[in-house]
């Protein structure tokens, strides 16, 4: 089983379009669950950070994590063709601990 | 004011051939990354230094060896290039639990 598991998509949407985007991990021991945005050939992006399991809001965006079911969500909310773009989560137990991506969702996000 | 650089940015070379990519961070950080993201985006791990010294290396051939002068620089080297090497390398550094990353080095091994 793969450390993390992403549905690469690609996933399509219209312009206002709530979209969701979603990763498994296996590992309990991850503490610090991440969201990295990568525009075509750019290097990513940090979007969201979070510790442990909740909720974190930042403006359009937010991020989900539920260490029971060992799943974590990004949302965004009015969806913006700016926001097409690749969205890899990590996962990381802290420390100098390695981070661990998911294979990446590409976002397009139609005007 | 690029936090992360790298150079060259492309890199288009025959196999067999040695090459080396450079990596410098002005943020201050003591640990630095080197990741390789294949065809299919898929991100993972190379090596990883904190303050001049090795300490994650996820079974890399041993082609590859990073150097790292001094804190703010971390270099890869790779000889004899294969074919399987074609990929777009970064170089990346850690502050607490957030990673910076540079603008990647897209190598083509011909």
């Amino acid at each position: 089983q793969k450390e993390v598991e992403q549905d690469p998509g690609p996933l399509s949407v219209p312009e206002g379009a709530i979209v969701s985007l979603n990763c498994t991990y296996s590992n309990s021991a991850f503490q610090y669950f991440m969201w990295y945005r990568q525009y075509s050939r750019k290097g990513p992006e940090l979007l969201m950070y979070t510790y442990s399991s909740g909720n974190k809001e930042d403006g359009r965006f937010t991020a989900q994590v539920d260490k029971s079911s060992k799943y974590i969500s990004l949302f965004i909310r009015d969806s913006q063709p700016s926001d097409s773009a690749t969205y890899l989560c990590a996962v990381t137990q802290g420390g100098s601990e390695k981070l661990v991506f998911g294979k990446g969702t590409k976002l397009t996000v139609n005007p | 004011d690029t936090a992360v650089s790298q150079t060259p940015k492309y890199l288009v070379t025959q196999m067999g051939n040695d090459k080396s990519i450079k990596c410098e961070q002005n943020l201050g950080h003591d640990t630095m990354y080197w990741y390789k993201q294949d065809s299919k985006k898929f991100l993972k791990i190379m090596f990883s230094y904190n303050n001049k010294e090795l300490i994650i290396n996820e079974t890399v051939p041993n082609r590859f060896s990073p150097k790292s002068p001094d804190k703010a620089h971390l270099n890869l080297h790779i000889n004899s290039l294969e074919l399987g090497d074609s990929a777009v390398y970064f170089c990346a550094s850690r502050q607490r639990n957030e990673q910076f990353f540079g603008p990647g080095t897209r190598l083509t091994v011909l």
